[in-house]
C-alpha cells in the first residue's frame, strides 16, 4: 500500500519566518502534486512535479521533488498570515489514475 | 467559469437517519470524485465516476453508502443509516477526464451525526 506521510504535522511560526515541510513515501510516484486547504473550503492545487529533482518556484513557494521521486519538500520564505492553511501532498497509485493525499501540515502564520 | 458547488454545506443529522449531498462539477468534465476528509487529515477516496459509470468504488462503503451519477453531470451520495463515525467533510472533485491531474474541489459538506 503507498502511503504519504507528511511533517511536520503542525507548525506555527511569525511572520518572516521561513519553513519547510516535508512529504515522504516508501514508494516511487510518477508524479507529486502540493494542495493548501483553508477552513471550509476544499483543497485547491499549487503545482504539480514530474521529474526527479524538479524544482519549482510560485512567488514564495519553493517546491522540490526528490531526485529518487519518493518525497517532496515545500518551503516558504518570509510567510505571510495569508499563507495559513492545511497543506497537502497528493500522488497517483501506480498504475491508476487513483490519488491518494498525504496527512496533512497544518500551518499558523502569527502577524 | 463556475466552481464544483456542493450542498448543502452543513447538515446535523441524528445516528440511523439517511443523509444525501449534492455535487454539481465544472461543466464539462467528464470525471466526478467523492472523498471524505475527517479533521485535520487528507482527504480519502469513496468513489470515482468517468462520466456515468463508477470506474474505482473499492474504498465507498456499500452497506451503508451508495452514490449515483445520472447522465454523467451531477451526483448524489447517500449514507443510510448514519452512524457517528460517519461525522467528516464529504467533498466533491472534478476533473476534464481521468487521467488529468488537475482536480477542482468543491467546498465539501460537513456532516455531524449526534
Amino acid at each position: 500500500t503507498q502511503l504519504l506521510e507528511q511533517s511536520p504535522q503542525f507548525l506555527s511560526i511569525q511572520e518572516g519566518e521561513n519553513l519547510t515541510v516535508y512529504c515522504n513515501s516508501s514508494s516511487v510516484f510518477s508524479s507529486l502534486q502540493w494542495y493548501r486547504q483553508e477552513p471550509g473550503e476544499g483543497p485547491v492545487l499549487l503545482v504539480t512535479v514530474v521529474t526527479g529533482g524538479e524544482v519549482k518556484k510560485l512567488k514564495r513557494l519553493t517546491f522540490q521533488f526528490g531526485d529518487a521521486r519518493k518525497d517532496s519538500s515545500l518551503h516558504i520564505t518570509a510567510a505571510q498570515p495569508g499563507d495559513t492553511g492545511l497543506y497537502l501532498c497528493a500522488g497517483p497509485t501506480s498504475g491508476t489514475y487513483k490519488y491518494i493525499f498525504g496527512t496533512g501540515t497544518r500551518l499558523k502564520v502569527l502577524a | 467559469e463556475a466552481g464544483v458547488v456542493q450542498s448543502p454545506r452543513y447538515k446535523i443529522i441524528e445516528k440511523k437517519q439517511p443523509v444525501a449531498f449534492w455535487c454539481n462539477p465544472i461543466s464539462g468534465h467528464n470525471t466526478l470524485y467523492w472523498y471524505l476528509q475527517n479533521l485535520g487529515q487528507g482527504p480519502e477516496l469513496l468513489i470515482r465516476y468517468e462520466n456515468e459509470e463508477a470506474v474505482d468504488d473499492s474504498q465507498l462503503p456499500k452497506d451503508r453508502f451508495s452514490a449515483e451519477r445520472l447522465k454523467g453531470v451531477d451526483s448524489t451520495l447517500k449514507i443510510q443509516p448514519a452512524e457517528l463515525g460517519d461525522s467528516a467533510v464529504y467533498l466533491c472533485a472534478s476533473s476534464s477526464h481521468q487521467g488529468q491531474d488537475t482536480q477542482y474541489f468543491g467546498p465539501g459538506t460537513r456532516l455531524t451525526v449526534l
